[in-house]
């Protein structure tokens, strides 16, 4: 069974500050996806990596694959209180099930 | 073009009854993922299924869960005799082809299933 661990668990940080939210595993993954999740709704699919080394910019999110694809990292910049969510990170395999990390609760204070 | 529509939003059942969730993909998509999610934490995959066919149920639990995404409707999520340890929210994600990293899974809002 792959596992997806994610860091921090939780994260509070005040509007303006910049923050990373960590993806791991111990399995390398054919690709990687990110995703939010607001209160009362299903995930939302931000970004699609594939290519081990990969960066990708979603306007003031930058999401990056690591280079051995078996770890991934999402950093925003200058918090704003609309990026509030739950942000998860979800790998496929080989066999093409998605596996959902842990996930990270960011809430951004204004 | 509608999204994954997912009902009821909220049930409510008390124990030993029975709960069905109805999942309608987004249009031209014939295939469909039923996921568990219960309170902090990610969502657990649970089956995967296409028109009139389980493909793969690795994540099903044994007992009293069933799945189904006949030719004609909704794919619908069936459980028997809940029990509390069922409370959580059950989402469905439906695709054009089987998941692949060229192929987008988008998911319904969800139904939050309360059992009393």
């Amino acid at each position: 069974t792959q596992l997806l661990e994610q860091s921090p668990q939780f994260l509070s940080i005040q509007e303006g500050e910049n923050l990373t939210v960590y993806c791991n595993s111990s399995s390398v993954f054919s690709s990687l996806q990110w995703y939010r999740q607001e209160p009362g709704e299903g995930p939302v699919l931000l970004v699609t990596v594939v290519t081990g080394g990969e960066v990708k910019k979603l306007k003031r999110l930058t999401f990056q694959f690591g280079d051995a694809r078996k770890d991934s990292s999402l950093h925003i910049t200058a918090a704003q209180p609309g990026d509030t969510g739950l942000y998860l990170c979800a790998g496929l395999f080989g066999n093409e099930k998605l596996t959902f990390g842990t996930g990270t609760r960011l809430t951004i204070i204004p | 073009n509608a999204g994954v529509m997912q009902n009821p939003r909220h049930l409510v059942r008390r124990r030993g009854q029975e709960a069905r969730l109805r999942c309608s993909p987004m249009k031209g998509h014939s295939h469909v993922y039923w996921y568990r999610q219960l309170p902090e934490e990610g969502l657990k995959f649970m089956v995967y299924l296409q028109k009139e066919n389980i493909i793969d149920e690795s994540g099903m639990p044994k007992e009293r869960f069933s799945a189904e995404f006949p030719k004609e409707g909704p794919s619908i999520l069936r459980i028997q005799q809940v029990v509390r340890g069922d409370s959580a929210a059950y989402f469905c994600a439906s695709s054009p082809t089987r998941a692949s990293y060229q192929e987008t899974q988008y998911f319904g809002p969800g139904t939050r299933l309360l059992v009393l």
